[in-house]
């Protein structure tokens, strides 16, 4: 039962392709994120979406563009892949609107490696 | 300046033993605190949240001092178990600013 999934966990492609990574969550929460995670090891917030709309955009090249069919699913597309994007992203979850002190729900990762 | 700033370590430290990390963060309208535990090659987990009035959960004891932007995390009996980096979480909205994080080694 898995809570938040994403996949693929590994993937490994060259310069210059285009990819993409998809997430979902079944733990009902109406917000999802991407993050980042360098060699490092800083996690940094990519993006957010709340029931479908983007609330969060923080300051990413235009190659990735983030969609979410539904409040469960938050997919990331990434054009155009560069050395610079190896790295590990991780999807997450949580549920706002309740309180301040909502912590987020991670997937497990998907390590991008650019050949 | 970062957001969150913490010493990265590691800290090596033997079973049982007592280990406290410390937090410093930058935006005084920050709301939520947290601390996460990632272990090597896998996501971050919440470990527990952090409240005004400080709070425990077993071994753990976090502390929050809101005057001086300031977080606390105490690790009493340490186990093997408890290796790991430990993460720094400030929020504001649902926006999460993690810190780059602290490393735990307990050795036997």
């Amino acid at each position: 039962d898995t809570a938040v999934s994403q996949t693929p966990k590994y993937l490994v492609t060259q310069m210059g392709n285009d990819k993409s990574i998809k997430c979902e969550q079944n733990l009902g929460h109406d917000t999802m994120y991407w993050y980042k995670q360098d060699s490092k090891k800083f996690l940094k917030i990519m993006f957010s979406y709340n029931n479908k709309e983007l609330i969060i955009n923080e300051t990413v090249p235009n190659r990735f563009s983030p969609k979410s069919p539904d409040k469960a699913h938050l997919n990331l597309h990434i054009n155009s892949l560069e050395l610079g994007d190896s790295a590990v992203y991780f999807c997450a979850s949580s549920q706002t609107g309740t309180g301040y002190n909502q912590p987020q729900h991670f997937g497990d990762g998907t390590r991008l490696s650019i050949l | 300046r970062k957001e969150v700033e913490q010493d990265p370590g590691p800290f090596n430290v033997p079973e049982g033993a007592t280990v406290a990390f410390n937090c410093t963060y930058s935006n005084s309208a920050s709301q939520s605190f947290f601390w996460y535990r990632q272990d090597c090659r896998k996501e971050p987990k919440l470990l527990m949240s952090v409240y005004s009035s400080g709070n425990e959960d077993g071994r753990f004891t976090a502390q929050l001092n809101r005057a001086s932007q300031y977080i606390s995390l105490l690790i009493r009996d340490s186990k093997l178990s408890d290796s790991a980096t430990y993460l720094c979480v400030v929020g504001r909205g649902d926006k999460l600013t993690f810190g780059t994080g602290t490393r735990l080694a307990v050795r036997p």
